[in-house]
């Protein structure tokens, strides 16, 4: 089954405690991105990765690192998170040429 | 700058009415236009997506899309909302068909009342 997965689906961590969702997509898909939610902000895209040691910032990439060894993971690393980095993250994935982005389920992550 | 507007924050329409959410972009060329659905507790799914041609786009669910070059708007339609149809609804322009910065709308809420 095609699909994007990531981990761990809960969190609830202390401020300045580094931290790795992970993200893995078994399509072969060349892209992916990763967003964070926030209730009345929409998806705000936080860095995309268009191939294998190739990323760039999103709009809110401050506080975030992301590497992309492998083609198929795309992990997220807070260094030392804090409280206004609690969110709702989202990891996506897309082909080449289709443009359709497929989503994981998510990661509330909260930071005390 | 590029933008994308969803004008309504929350939508509340009675089972089997029809439903209209609004989307407008602000792009140098006319971007690849999608709309994803976001259900309770769920991630992102495709609704629909225009390239070019026809400029009105099925998708599932019975949704359909109207993209209008003229008022930069792709807005999403369905004629009977189901009481499942409760979700948020996300309009995101790709531009140049280039994947980048994929931006969204800031979504709207559809409530359904029965």
């Amino acid at each position: 089954e095609a699909q994007v997965t990531q981990n761990p689906r809960y969190l609830i961590t202390v401020t300045g405690k580094k931290l790795t969702v992970t993200c893995s997509q078994n399509m072969n898909h060349e892209y992916m991105s990763w967003y964070r939610q926030d209730p009345g902000l929409g998806l705000r895209q936080i860095y995309y990765s268009m191939n294998v040691e190739v990323t760039d910032k999103g709009d809110v990439p401050e506080g975030y690192k992301v590497s992309r060894k492998e083609k198929r993971n795309f992990p997220l690393i807070l260094e030392s998170p804090s409280p206004n980095q609690t969110s709702l993250y989202f990891c996506a994935s897309t082909g080449a040429s289709s443009g359709e982005l497929f989503f994981g389920e998510g990661s509330r992550l909260t930071v005390l | 700058a590029q933008s994308v507007t969803q004008p309504d924050i929350h939508i509340t329409v009675s089972e089997g009415a029809s439903l209209e959410l609004r989307c407008n972009y602000s792009y140098g060329a006319t971007p690849y236009l999608f709309w994803y659905v976001q259900s309770p507790g769920q991630g992102l799914q495709l609704l629909l997506k225009y390239f070019s041609g026809d400029t009105l786009v099925q998708g599932i669910k019975g949704f359909e899309a109207e993209f209008k070059r003229s008022q930069s708007s792709f807005n999403l339609r369905k004629p009977s909302v189901h009481w499942s149809d409760a979700a948020e609804y996300f309009c995101a322009p790709l531009p140049g068909g280039s994947q980048g910065n994929l931006i969204f709308g800031k979504g709207t809420k559809l409530s359904v009342k029965p």
